[in-house]
């Protein structure tokens, strides 16, 4: 059974088009990341949900907007795509935050590419 | 954030054991450190992490300097699937989220 699952896997679209990307897990953790990883490799957080209210937004454009139904989703909408959005994102959850030294557990990543 | 210092890269042969360092100088009391590593085309994978105490797992030890400034990750005996870039972390307690810098890659020679 897939801890964190993420979908699609693979994402190519046009540049000023919309996307999402969903996430979900069933670990039953009470907080879910989005990071981005980009072509340098660099991986650095873009939002947290802590049973689905939002803790953690590192100043990312407002054409993403997280929305989680419920604590063991968390979706990526991304509206009128960049090519700089080219990227994978990677969803993550974790028990409490990362209060005394929980561990985050990652999904595959959905490898987007903006042409 | 406190910061870590970490090789860029490292070799090593299967079935041999595998240290890799991490500096962390300005360490705060509460900070946690955290290695994950990151296989080829995978997601960011829990490796291990401690506060002040050696500390063991199935996967790795994790050996911390007594004044915290630094510490290494210690995989016994590597094999061919430990090839992966391995981030060192600190994380404030009550932290709410992970801050990856450039890891080590390493690689693994048959």
């Amino acid at each position: 059974d897939t801890a964190v699952s993420q979908t699609p896997k693979y994402l190519v679209t046009q540049m000023g088009n919309d996307k999402s990307i969903k996430c979900e897990q069933n670990l039953g953790h009470d907080t879910m990341y989005w990071y981005k990883q980009d072509s340098k490799k660099f991986l650095k957080i873009m939002f947290s949900y802590n049973n689905k209210e939002l803790i953690i937004n590192e100043t990312v454009p407002n054409r993403f907007s997280p929305k989680s139904p419920d604590k063991a989703h968390l979706n990526l909408h991304i509206n009128s795509l960049e090519l700089g959005d080219s990227a994978v994102y990677f969803c993550a959850s974790s028990l409490m935050g990362l209060s005394v030294g929980n561990e985050q557990f990652f999904g595959p990543g959905t490898r987007l590419t903006v042409l | 954030d406190a910061k870590t210092t970490q090789p860029n890269s490292m070799e090593s042969n299967e079935e041999e054991p595998v240290h890799l360092p991490c500096n962390h100088s300005t360490i705060s009391g509460t900070d946690y450190i955290h290695w994950y590593r990151q296989l080829p085309s995978q997601g960011p994978e829990y490796v291990i992490h401690g506060l002040t105490s050696n500390v063991n797992n199935r996967m790795a030890s994790l050996a911390i300097a007594e004044d915290r400034k630094s510490s290494t990750l210690i995989l016994h005996r590597a094999t061919l699937r430990d090839a992966a870039v391995y981030y060192c972390i600190l994380t404030p307690l009550y932290a709410q989220k992970l801050v990856f810098g450039q890891g080590t890659r390493l690689t693994i020679n048959p």
